[in-house]
């Protein structure tokens, strides 16, 4: 289990605005870097899977970077929409074994019309 | 056709029943996960299952135990209930070390 920190803990964004936002997380034993995002009242949904360094994926105005040197990985929205308003939930993997992701406390994003 | 699915979807029992969540992913997946939901809104893992390996979060009380039938099935079973056991349950299951798929939660009520 790896501990994770996501950063800022909420954001309120104005609807047609930027953004991002950070996941970090232990750079030794890693192996993968998820991300899922989470309406309230919904489950989980994922986003990405990340595993090498310098990756950048992207789906839609969502996108995100992954820097394994150092520990921390980047979301970004582009040109927020209301239907973004969700928790956004990091969970970095380690090597080996089939013990479940180790959740981060995620970001609280809301877009304001 | 569901991919994950979970029943029931609420669940109110008194203090001291017995009661199990019944968990089905028609996905192919080799893995299966119970999480919990926090009164922090924290997503937590429990446990995580192939028929291989199962791994117990140490947290966990062992009035809680998984079950599985099958490769597709992971139920849960919780023992002596107590009200600090009411949450929101999530099943999800994955194909080796890929995304999850969740099911949509069961809102446990203890009373």
């Amino acid at each position: 289990i790896l501990n994770v920190e996501q950063s800022p803990q909420s954001l309120h964004v104005q609807e047609g605005d930027s953004t991002n936002f950070t996941c970090s997380f232990p750079s030794s034993n890693f192996y993968a870097l998820h991300w899922y995002r989470w309406e309230t009242a919904k489950s989980p949904e994922a986003l990405f899977v990340m595993t090498l360094n310098g990756d950048e994926k992207k789906k839609g105005r969502i996108s995100a970077t992954l820097n394994t040197k150092e520990g921390y990985s980047y979301l970004y929205i582009k040109g927020s929409q209301p239907e973004d308003s969700a928790t956004y939930l990091c969970a970095p993997r380690g090597g080996g074994g089939a013990d479940g992701l180790t959740f981060g406390k995620g970001t609280h994003l809301i877009i304001q019309p | 056709d569901t991919a994950v699915s979970q029943t029931p979807k609420y669940l109110v029992t008194q203090m001291g029943n017995d009661k199990s969540i019944k968990c089905e992913q028609n996905l192919g997946h080799d893995t299966m996960y119970w999480y919990k939901q926090d009164s922090k809104k924290f997503l937590k893992i429990m446990f995580s299952y192939n028929n291989k390996e199962l791994i117990i979060n140490e947290t966990v009380p062992n009035r809680f135990s998984p079950k599985s039938p099958d490769k597709a099935h992971l139920n849960l079973h919780i023992n002596s209930l107590e009200l600090g056991d009411s949450a929101v349950y999530f099943c999800a299951s994955s194909q080796m070390q890929g995304s999850y798929t969740f099911g949509s939660g069961t809102r446990l009520t203890v009373v």
